[in-house]
């Protein structure tokens, strides 16, 4: 079981830029969520998705956005890249009451 | 992270029991959790208890939960220079969002 996995690990884009990030869940799991931790700080939330549906969403703006595929993959797009969007994005997969496992993130610096 | 607050450091001798402590504020809180990332990595999960709980051992992890002071803390026996990280706490309501602290940083010396 390859667990939680992410791509890419690194990116670097521009100011303005449109970024997508991709998860493939742990073997079994049907529940993606996506949390973004700026330097030094603990995770923040900002959606779950379940049965291809944002389930719960956190206190992000619209230019978070997400999507989750049949196969329970998941795909976190954000438009109009900020300085201030530079973070590890964490992914972290579920089933039931499981406990939530991570993958290694996405380092993303804006510049 | 303002619902749950830990405390930032921890210097630990190596050998010697490790306590890092936690609140919360949520009393509708059903799992508590806690995670370990080391730098430049993903967060990986220790263990958890659910709120109806008020110990967890697990090999050398002792999970303990006062839910009437909303206070968890993570205990390690004989911590190792391996478990120098950071540690986060977290809490959810019905699995859905996880709400993490700022994290303790544990720093083993020799």
């Amino acid at each position: 079981d390859a667990g939680v996995t992410q791509s890419p690990t690194h990116l670097i884009k521009t100011r303005g830029q449109q970024v997508t990030l991709r998860c493939s869940p742990k073997s079994g799991h049907d529940t993606v969520s996506w949390y973004q931790q700026a330097l030094g700080q603990g995770p923040q939330f900002i959606f779950q998705y379940y049965e291809e549906e944002e389930r719960q969403r956190g206190n992000f703006p619209d230019r978070f956005s997400g999507h989750q595929f049949p196969n329970y993959s998941s795909e976190l797009n954000v438009n109009a890249l900020l300085l201030g969007d530079s973070a590890l994005y964490l992914c972290a997969s579920s089933f039931w009451e499981s406990g939530a496992f991570f993958g290694q993130g996405t380092r993303l610096t804006v510049v | 992270g303002e619902d749950v607050e830990q405390s930032l450091f921890l210097s630990v001798r190596e050998g010697d029991s490790s306590v890092i402590n936690c609140t919360y504020t949520d009393s509708s809180s059903t799992y508590l959790y806690w995670y370990k990332q080391e730098p430049g990595a993903g967060l990986q999960l220790l263990t958890y208890i659910f709120s109806n709980m008020d110990m967890k051992q697990d090999q050398r992890l002792t999970v303990l939960l006062n839910k009437k002071d909303k206070h968890l803390s993570l205990r390690i026996a004989d911590t190792q220079t391996g478990d120098s990280a950071i540690y986060f706490c977290a809490e959810t309501v019905n699995d859905y969002k996880l709400s993490f602290g700022a994290g303790t940083t544990v720093t083993v010396r020799a």
